[in-house]
């Protein structure tokens, strides 16, 4: 099955810095790619997505990067602020699989001082 | 809020007893998933329905654990005999089997045995 591997396990950043956090995977066959974020007490929530037929993608202050040939995808967030500090999470799911059925590395903690 | 509900939030049992959860989707959702979640790690998916009928069941679900979804809407996850392994929070999420790949996690039910 599917391994998820996402590194660092903690990251702390000053405000206006940028924070990545790497995700490798083992599937080849996987091709769907996302990240979710999960404050403290709260539910998961999904922040951004890719898919295996693009190599990048942005949404304001945050862009994911996808290297399918390395199996390894990155989150970016850039202009750091408090409000952003979190556990995030990436995922994979391989082709033809129930998206529920993604496969979660085990979350990145990342800290915004102010 | 009109999103995946999950109830209780909080629940303390002894060894040995038995524990159910409610999970309430988002109402026009058709898929909804269980998964357990345990500190640093990400969720870990347990089984999933589509409609009434439970489809597919990880092997993380042993026997004691058993979940339903009789009406297609609502589902419950039941754990008997509980052990302090199963200590953990359990998370349901929601979504539409058309909608491709957007999943939407409740807040999750924390269970302590102690």
């Amino acid at each position: 099955g599917e391994n998820v591997e996402q590194h660092p396990s903690t990251l702390s950043v000053q405000e206006g810095d940028s924070a990545v956090i790497k995700c490798t995977y083992s599937d080849s066959a996987s091709n769907y790619f996302p990240w979710y974020k999960q404050e403290l007490g709260k539910r998961p929530q999904l922040i951004i997505d890719i898919r295996s037929n693009v190599g990048e993608k942005k949404d304001q202050r945050i862009a994911v990067t996808l290297n399918k040939t390395a199996k390894h995808f990155s989150l970016h967030i850039t202009e750091t602020q408090p409000e952003d500090s979190a556990v995030y999470f990436c995922a994979a799911r391989p082709v033809n699989t129930n998206a529920g059925k993604s496969t979660f590395g085990d979350g990145t903690t990342l800290t915004v001082k102010p | 809020d009109t999103g995946v509900s999950q109830d209780p939030r909080h629940k303390i049992t002894k060894r040995g007893q038995n524990v159910t959860f409610r999970c309430d989707p988002i109402s026009e959702h058709n898929r909804l998933y269980w998964y357990r979640q345990t500190l640093g790690q990400g969720p870990e998916f347990l089984t999933y329905f589509q409609n009434e009928a439970q489809l597919e069941k990880s092997r993380l679900l042993s026997d004691r654990f058993s979940a339903e979804r009789p009406k297609g809407s609502f589902s419950t996850l039941e754990i008997q005999r509980t052990e302090q392994g199963d200590s953990a929070m359990y998370l349901c999420a929601s979504s539409l089997a058309e909608s491709g790949n957007t999943i939407y996690f409740g807040e999750g039910s924390w269970l302590t045995v102690v």
